[in-house]
């Protein structure tokens, strides 16, 4: 079975631009979640996806971020336009269904120069 | 919302000895603690997990202690060997409740150091 994948597993962009990164979760898993890890601090929610229903986004921090998950499979993180302080790792997890343990892709390191 | 302490941020210790990794919670509400190991350039891995109706689980040289009334869980490697030098990330959260209660609230994380 594979696991949730990534893409990209680096970018490197500019103040301004816009990045949009992508996650695959596993074959069947409902539910989809985005993390995020800021310069060496904890990990944080930023939202919960039921298929292709936002079930949580309290952790979103602007509307700078839009995350989509068209058709409930795959789901994509958009920033736009980026900022110095949206430099991290992002990363996506997915689970069976709410409640079930999740599992963690390898995450998007994101660079904002 | 959830607060989750980690302590120690850094441990070393000597291959064969034992290594405990402390959490505490602010959420009397949450009900389910998992661990996750995450080696460096690798994604978080789950290693083990409880749940509050139960006081301890073990899985080989992996335990986990849960204290609902002190608010606080533990991780416990026996016999650590090198390999197990990782980050550690405790978490938790409050799966049964409905709404949106099933983010992942994390701790800082410890940097574990198995010295050959």
């Amino acid at each position: 079975e594979a696991g949730v994948t990534q893409f990209p597993s680096h970018s490197v962009i500019e103040k301004g631009q816009t990045v949009t990164l992508r996650c695959d979760p596993i074959s069947g898993h409902d539910n989809l979640y985005w993390y995020r890890r800021v310069m060496g601090k904890e990990i944080k929610f930023l939202l919960h996806f039921v298929k292709e229903s936002k079930q949580d986004e309290s952790g979103m921090p602007n509307n700078r971020f839009l995350a989509e998950r068209t058709g409930g499979t795959y789901s994509t993180l958009k920033v736009q336009p980026a900022e110095l302080e949206d430099s991290g790792v992002y990363f996506c997890a997915s689970s069976l269904d709410r409640g079930q343990p999740q599992h963690f892709g390898d995450g998007t390191r994101l660079s904002i120069l | 919302g959830e607060n989750v302490e980690q302590h120690p941020s850094t441990l070393s210790v000597q291959e064969g000895d034992s290594a405990v990794i402390k959490c505490t919670y602010s959420d009397s509400a949450s009900n389910y603690f998992p661990w996750y190991k995450q080696e460096l350039g690798k994604r978080p891995q789950l290693i083990i997990d409880i749940r509050s109706n139960v006081g301890e689980k073990k899985d080989q040289r992996i335990a986990v202690t849960l204290n609902k009334t002190a608010k606080h869980f533990s991780l416990h490697i026996t016999e650590t060997q090198p390999e197990d030098s990782a980050v550690y990330f405790c978490a938790a959260s409050n799966p049964n409740s409905g709404g949106s209660n099933y983010k992942l609230t994390f701790g800082k994380g410890t940097l574990l150091t198995v010295n050959p």
